[in-house]
């Protein structure tokens, strides 16, 4: 079964870090860029930022509320990917989902909740 | 590019058809010929689930009573008769021009 599932969501401080992982398995993970989607009730759906497969580079690209701040990296042996959140705002509230592509979309995990807070 | 839906809450009937509409601020008509305009289902306290790809191609276990239509920037959900199982959120994305953008959603209840 392809599935997707995120984790390493919580409660974290302005200023702080946290990093979330979306573990793979049903599918060649590696053959897949990854996109990380957050959504919020003020947002929406929106789109973080996406990691190429290999066969593209394994480069990263990020929207700009997050550039700077945000690092996605891949695990292709372990079949993970990766969002570490850095210097982290209020804004960044948001349920974090993990989706196969770079827009096709057609599988996501279950989301994983990050709370920014004092 | 700004993905505008109508309208965002829709009380639909069951066995009546319903119709989501989804505009786009430019054309979603990719240099490569192909339009990237995908709908998502999102069921209370579920994540998102693509229903339609391309406009008008239905995902593997999408019911046909779902079908996608449009071009250039006016696109169309319809849901040929509501069941009691359709009561979600739907967005409209578009993946032709970077970055990806969502519509607002429109939220789908029975009457």
């Amino acid at each position: 079964e392809v599935q997707l599932v995120e984790s390493g969501g919580g409660l974290g401080q302005p200023g702080r870090s946290l990093r979330l992982s979306c573990t793979a398995s049903g599918f060649n993970f590696g053959d897949y860029a990854m996109t990380w989607v957050r959504q919020s009730p003020e947002r929406g759906l929106e789109w973080v930022g996406l990691i190429r497969s290999k066969t593209y580079g394994g480069t990263p690209e990020y929207a700009a509320s997050v550039k700077g701040r945000f690092t996605i990296s891949r695990d292709d042996s372990n079949s993970i990917a990766y969002l570490q959140m850095n210097s982290l705002k209020t804004d960044d509230t948001a349920v974090y989902y993990c989706t196969r592509g770079g827009g096709a979309f057609d599988v996501w995990g279950q989301g994983t909740k990050v709370t920014v807070s004092s | 590019v700004v993905m505008t839906q109508s309208p965002l809450s829709l009380p639909a009937t069951l066995g009546q058809p319903a119709s989501i509409s989804c505009r786009s601020s430019q054309s979603l008509v990719h240099s490569d010929g192909n339009t990237y305009l995908n709908w998502f289902q999102q069921r209370p306290g579920q994540s998102p689930r693509r229903l339609i790809y391309k406009v008008s191609k239905r995902d593997s276990g999408v019911p046909d009573r779902f079908s996608g239509s449009g071009s250039g920037t006016d696109f169309t959900l319809k849901i040929s008769r509501v069941e009691a199982d359709d009561v979600a959120t739907y967005y409209c994305m578009q993946g032709t021009h970077w970055p990806v953008t969502f519509g607002q959603g429109t939220k789908v209840e029975i009457k």
